[in-house]
């Protein structure tokens, strides 16, 4: 039930832009965005919601098909500071009630 | 505002033994989260404590166990130590559960040798 990620990997360039999207084949009820420097916790930086809500950051953007149990996070612009990996966490429902399971996490390089 | 803190950072122990790993929460919080991180299984969701009381658990053995007190602060212990338990412990609080915002501590590195 850990949900998909692709890709696994990407290098940009500053001022490129890149999509990383997360698939899960359970029903989603939210869906979270961290990302992760090595070293350091993950930081939030978006949930979506059932029904279309979001709550995030201004510098970020990010969809969530609930039909297709997709999110995809849209960095536009890159800057050196977004290197790092990029999880996606999804909330299900099994038989132990709400559970959150992250996906396996998307690595982002940006380079000068 | 202070954020969430975890004690120990750092910590070895032996196979069989029992540990108890600590979470203060950002004052007003009173969502405590545990996860696992490992390099084989990623991130994993151990369990949600809300009001001193287990809301949400993940899929871990019993041996993986919580209590979160009247203040929010909450630990974690691990009894009868395995080595597939060697990992980063990241706790995070929120003000409304696993669906809201969540804030991670530090992380507590546990090795099991």
């Amino acid at each position: 039930q850990q949900p998909v990620q692709s890709p696994q990997a990407v290098i940009l360039r500053e001022g490129e832009d890149a999509v990383i999207n997360c698939s899960s084949s359970k029903a989603l009820y939210s869906v979270h965005w961290y990302r992760q420097k090595h070293g350091e916790a993950p930081v939030f930086l978006m949930i979506l919601l059932k029904g279309g809500e979001q709550k995030g950051h201004e510098k970020i953007s990010a969809s969530f098909n609930e039909k297709k149990q997709q999110s995809s996070l849209y960095l536009t612009a890159s800057q050196l500071s977004y290197s790092g990996t990029y999880f996606c966490g999804t909330e299900i429902r099994d038989n132990y009630g709400q559970n959150f399971v992250f996906g396996p996490g998307t690595r982002l390089s940006v380079l000068p | 505002k202070a954020g969430v803190t975890q004690t120990p950072r750092y910590l070895i122990k032996t196979r069989g033994q029992q540990v108890t790993l600590s979470c203060s929460p950002i004052s007003g919080h009173r969502s405590v989260s545990w996860y696992q991180q490992t390099p084989g299984q990623g991130l994993q969701f151990l369990f949600e404590y809300f009001s001193e009381t287990q809301r949400n658990k993940g899929n871990f053995p019993g041996r993986f166990s919580g209590r979160q007190f009247s203040n929010s602060r909450s630990e974690m212990n691990v009894s009868t130590l395995e080595l597939g338990d060697s990992a980063l412990y990241l706790c995070a609080s929120s003000l409304a559960g696993i669906t809201d915002t969540q804030y991670f501590g530090p992380g507590t590195r546990l090795t099991v040798l």
